[in-house]
């Protein structure tokens, strides 16, 4: 199983584009990667998956290099209410990501 | 909206007993999942189970069992409570497909406290 490596924390200020850096050394080719977000006393929220490339939408992009060893997601723009814990886990397709494993994540301060 | 309920936000329960922690979810989602979670060590998958009375050991099953008798209702049984299964414990759903990994849906947790 890939595991992830993601920095423990990251400090920023409103208004500032954020870049969180995730390692997974092992992805194999079935491998998704995908992002969640943690607000304290809730359950972990969905961000954003992707393969290779890049992918975007409403909320943030997840750029992938082509050896797909490491992936990082951008926040553009981040506010106050973006502070919390953000999860890189990456999935077997084939087993139907039954065997993704969430790391303990980064955990984004953001400053006014 | 899709929703995954859980049948208590906190519960206290006494070492030796029986705990059964329910987990509905209302879009039909084929996947249902047991975590752990506790400071600094993230997420930790428990059980899964990929259709009606099927189920699959995650990463740290010693001492849980789980029961998946309806597509919508996944439970999570700690069979005799000790105390380092004091956690918060969250159920998520998801779709089933064969080459893309759908998001996960999670519950709002139950925190479990073991005296």
């Amino acid at each position: 199983l890939a595991k992830t490596t993601q920095p423990i924390s990251m400090d920023s200020y409103e208004g500032q584009e954020v870049n969180i850096t995730c390692s997974h050394n092992n992805i194999a080719t079935n491998d998704y990667i995908t992002w969640y977000q943690q607000f304290p006393s809730q359950g972990p929220r969905f961000i954003i998956q992707g393969y290779k490339t890049k992918v975007t939408n409403e909320v943030a992009s997840l750029f992938i290099p082509a050896d797909r060893k490491s992936s990082t997601l951008s926040l553009p723009r981040v506010s106050l209410s973006d502070t919390a814990v953000y999860y890189c886990l990456v999935g077997d397709a084939n087993t139907g990501g039954f065997k993704t494993i969430f790391g303990a994540g980064t955990r984004l301060f953001v400053k006014a | 909206d899709v929703k995954v309920t859980q049948s208590s936000r906190y519960l206290v329960k006494r070492t030796g007993e029986k705990v059964f922690l329910e987990c509905v979810q209302d879009m039909d989602h084929e996947n249902m999942f047991w975590y752990r979670q506790d400071p600094g060590l993230g997420l930790r998958l428990i059980y899964f189970s990929y259709d009606v009375k099927m189920k699959e050991k995650g990463d740290i099953p010693e001492g849980y069992s789980v029961s998946r008798e309806k597509k919508e209702r996944f439970s999570l049984i700690l069979e005799s409570a000790s105390t380092n299964q004091t956690s918060m414990y969250l159920c998520a759903s998801s779709k089933s497909t064969l080459q893309i990994i759908y998001e996960q849906y999670f519950g709002p947790g139950t925190r479990l406290t073991v005296t």
